[in-house]
């Protein structure tokens, strides 16, 4: 069956520049995750997902990142004004988890690999 | 912080069973172990879960010991496919995010 879909795989940026990475999780999946991997790193949180409410945004690094999942299905990072750290594999994840039944994994993407020159 | 400790790197010849261990003795009674793999370029794949009895399916086997402070994941028969970055976490059921370690880097050569 279909995994998670992210897209673009890569993109490119100048410094300053808006981006949007978009998630397209397994159809179902309640929960949805974004993770960032700085390169020779494991992944680390940034948000979290349950249908369309964002019940944890305590790994975003800064008011620039924003997420949202407004039909509670496909999700989008967005990245305002970008700067050099913000280079990273920034991966999405989702799950059948709910609160009630959290031991569900999660199931990434292959990630969009974001490059800010 | 990671709640677990892996070694760094691990070789295994291939054909031959991969053990790899890992280390969780602050573990609390509700969390579960869960393994992924990360093969470079891709992003993490799910492997295994437990909680305290041995779980085996089609990838590999998960065996925790009985107090639960330490568990081992077994690739019956290691192939260089299985090359990759193996991760242990350690997840509370009232926490959704998962929080990678370093992981053990498994290179299985010919």
């Amino acid at each position: 069956g279909a995994g998670v879909s992210q897209s673009p795989r890569y993109k490119v940026a100048k410094r300053g520049q808006d981006v949007a990475l978009r998630c397209d999780p397994i159809s179902g999946h309640v929960s949805l995750f974004w993770y960032q991997q700085a390169l020779g790193q494991g992944p680390e949180f940034l948000t979290y997902f349950q249908n369309e409410a964002q019940l944890d945004k305590s790994g975003l690094p800064s008011d620039r990142f924003f997420a949202e999942r407004p039909e509670g299905s496909v999700s989008t990072l967005k990245i305002q004004r970008t700067q050099q750290e913000d280079s990273a594999v920034y991966l999405c994840a989702s799950s059948l988890a709910s609160e009630r039944y959290s031991n569900q994994p999660q199931h990434f993407g292959d990630g969009t690999r974001l490059s800010i020159l | 912080d990671a709640k677990t400790t892996q070694p760094t790197s691990m070789d295994c010849a291939e054909g031959r069973a991969a053990n790899l261990p890992c280390n969780h003795s602050t573990i609390s009674g509700n969390e579960y172990v869960y393994w992924y793999r990360q093969i470079h370029s891709q992003g993490p794949q799910y492997i295994i879960h437990g909680l305290k009895n041995n779980e085996t399916n089609e990838m590999a086997s998960l065996i925790i010991t009985e107090d639960r402070k330490s568990s081992t994941l077994i690739l019956p028969h290691a192939t260089l496919r299985d090359t990759a970055v193996y991760y242990c976490i350690v997840r509370d059921t009232g926490f959704q995010k998962l929080v990678f370690g370093t992981g053990t880097r498994l290179l299985v050569s010919p």
